[in-house]
């Protein structure tokens, strides 16, 4: 069981916008920079949004975050065919044993 | 542009020790710390281990904690993972991976290496 909780799955059709939910705690999200992650199947994950709202170089502007309190948000904007793949949220994690937490993973499906 | 090229991997007997090594190119490696991060088969994301870019402080995740030492050398580029005392449940592909920003005593990952797999198994 994860710290951080995600949605299994997600859905929608291609020029649609979705979402995907992050929630966790006051020792993570709630004190640190959220980062989310895309991984197309058989690759390795890509860093998709940094310090909560922040795309790196390359990044599509139809991907973007945001976090209110302990919880955070990816939102895909225009949805395309490639999007199809896992995305994971992750953030440090202040409690006793400090450490990265990930979430659980988000499958999404362009229908 | 940024290389993480993973070496090591392969099949262990449960209580075994298996040494993972990360050859980084195309950046700055002594600016940067280091992560681990293992994904088990048709699994999740699970972060492993951390080293500053100095290499004076590490983080474990508790999994591993006291089985697992990160290490670094800055004068060779290499970012290594001991893994002693294997389990089934350490069965995974290990990624080496770079943290996002410089000079940072903690991180979050930014670049991925493709992975090396580990697979323990009597």
């Amino acid at each position: 069981q994860s710290v951080l909780t995600q949605p299994p799955s997600a859905s929608g059709t291609p020029g649609q916008r979705v979402t995907i939910s992050c929630s966790g705690s006051s020792s993570n999200i709630g004190s640190n920079y959220v980062y989310w992650y895309q991984q197309v199947p058989g690759t390795a994950p890509k860093l998709l949004i940094c310090r909560n709202n922040q795309r790196p170089s390359g990044v599509p502007d139809r991907f973007s975050g945001s976090k209110s309190g302990t919880s955070a948000s990816l939102a895909i904007s225009g949805l395309r065919s490639e999007d199809e793949a896992d995305y994971y949220c992750a953030v440090w994690d202040d409690s006793l044993s400090a450490h990265v937490v990930f979430g659980g993973g988000t499958k999404l499906t362009v229908l | 542009q940024v290389q993480l090229v993973e070496s090591g991997g392969g099949e262990v007997q449960p209580g075994g020790s298996l040494r993972l090594s990360c050859a980084a190119s195309g950046f700055t490696f002594s600016a940067f710390g280091m992560h681990w991060v293992r994904q088990a088969p048709r699994k999740g994301l699970e972060w492993v281990a951390f080293i500053r870019f100095d290499g004076s402080t590490e983080y474990y995740a508790d999994s591993v904690k006291g089985r697992f030492t990160i290490s670094r050398d800055n004068s060779k580029n290499t970012v290594s993972l001991q893994m002693n005392s294997l389990r089934a449940e350490d069965t995974a592909l290990y990624h080496c991976a770079k943290d996002f920003i410089q000079w940072r005593d903690y991180g979050l990952v930014g670049t991925w290496g493709q992975g090396t797999l580990v697979t323990v198994s009597s």
